[in-house]
This record gives structure tokens, C-alpha cells and sequence, in this order.
């Protein structure tokens, strides 16, 4: 089986812009959750998406958001961004079972300048 | 609420010996617990995961980790590191209730390997 992919896996930005990232799961996997990890502040949790319903959200400002296609596919979103977004975005994709282990893909970094 | 501690940001071993990365994890009902690793540019990968069964669980490179409910830690262990160990290591718990549960991430251990 093929692994999750993310697109871009680079990506340079300027400051107010916008940014849209994409992520493909794994086949099969209906669970896909985003993470944000910038060396000061580890792995934070952005959001999960289950057939195409948000169950789940972090602390994060409402310029972040998601969604999630029939196909299970995901994308993510942020506005207007500010230098601080600056970071490695990951996404992670599992199938929904007890002890359900997350798969995840290498990774968009942005860098917002 | 579930939550992961993770002891010290960055450790150093010598090639060739002991590696042991503390996790204590914090938990209403007794959890689901995970050790992910990850190489520079690269994603997570499991190393191993505890489901209620065995409470020493091994995994993959070698590693192992025991499951201690007396002392709510799972500690992540190898003999002996390889240069190739070099990486981030990230413990995980999520509750094993029914229903949907979240996965939990600590912040977080670097561990370098001195040749």
C-alpha cells in the first residue's frame, strides 16, 4: 500500500497571504489528523477528520481550517498568515480501531516570510 | 484529561550503550500508549505500541518498552545505540475506552549518539 503523501512538501510564503496544503491517506483509512511541530512547541494537534466531519479541534486561531473530500483526502488551510506559521505541518492517517496507530506522511514546511 | 511527560528534551549515549528515553503518562482509564521516531525531514514512524497484552512490548530497531501501571511510565529501551539511532522519539497515549478517542503527543526527546 502506498504511504500518506502530502503536497507541497515545500512551500515560502510572504506574510498575509494565504496557504492550502493537501494530504492523501493511506487506502482504506478514514481518520486523517493535522499537526503543527515548530521546535519550541513540539507536536500540536490542528485537527481530525472522520468521513468528512470534523470530530476533533486544537487551540489554534480560527485562521487555521480543514476539510475533508468523500475520498478521504484532506486539506488544510490557513489565512492570512503571520511569521509564526512558520513550521513543519504533518498529517496523519489511521484506521478507526481501538490501539488505532497513526501513519504519517513526511510533511509540508512552510516558511512564511 | 489524558497527557503525556516526556524527561529531558535531548539525551546523549555513547555508540554502544544503554538508550532509555522516559515517558510517564498520565490517564483516567488505563491507556493505549505509542513510541513514534523521526528522522530529520521526515515523518513519524511507530516503534511500538502497548494495547493491553504484554506488558514489555517489542519493537522495531531493537527497541523495547515496558508498561508499568504502579509507576505510570512507559520507557522506551535499547542495549545498545547505533549511530543510526540518531533521531527524535515521541511518546503517545490515548485512552482504550469505546468510541473516539485522541491521541496525545509528549514534546518530545532528541537523542544524539556520540561515536
Amino acid at each position: 500500500k502506498a504511504g500518506v503523501t502530502q503536497t507541497p512538501r515545500y512551500l515560502i510564503k510572504t506574510r498575509g497571504q494565504q496557504v492550502t496544503l493537501s494530504c492523501s491517506p493511506i487506502s482504506g483509512h478514514r481518520s486523517v489528523s493535522w499537526y503543527q511541530q515548530t521546535p519550541g512547541q513540539g507536536l500540536q494537534f490542528l485537527f481530525e477528520y472522520f468521513s468528512e466531519t470534523q470530530r476533533n479541534k486544537g487551540n489554534f486561531p480560527g485562521r487555521f481550517s480543514g476539510r475533508q473530500f468523500s475520498n478521504s483526502r484532506s486539506e488544510m488551510n490557513v489565512s492570512t498568515l503571520e511569521l509564526g506559521d512558520s513550521a513543519l505541518y504533518l498529517c496523519a492517517s489511521s484506521l478507526e480501531d481501538r490501539g488505532r496507530e497513526q501513519y504519517f506522511g513526511p510533511g509540508t514546511r512552510l516558511t512564511v516570510t | 484529561a489524558q497527557s503525556v511527560t516526556q524527561l529531558g528534551s535531548h539525551v546523549s549515549v555513547s555508540e554502544g550503550a544503554l538508550v532509555l528515553l522516559r515517558c510517564n503518562y498520565s490517564s483516567s482509564v488505563p491507556p493505549y500508549l505509542f513510541w513514534y521516531v523521526q528522522y530529520p525531514n521526515q515523518g513519524l514512524q511507530l516503534l511500538l505500541k502497548y494495547t493491553s497484552a504484554a506488558t514489555l512490548v517489542k519493537g522495531i530497531n531493537g527497541f523495547e518498552a515496558e508498561f508499568k501501571k504502579s509507576e505510570t511510565s512507559f520507557h522506551l529501551t535499547k542495549p545498545s545505540a547505533h549511530m543510526s539511532d540518531a533521531a527524535e522519539y515521541f511518546c503517545a497515549v490515548s485512552p482504550s475506552g469505546g468510541g473516539y478517542q485522541k491521541v496525545t503527543f509528549g514534546i518530545g526527546t532528541k537523542l544524539q549518539v556520540i561515536p
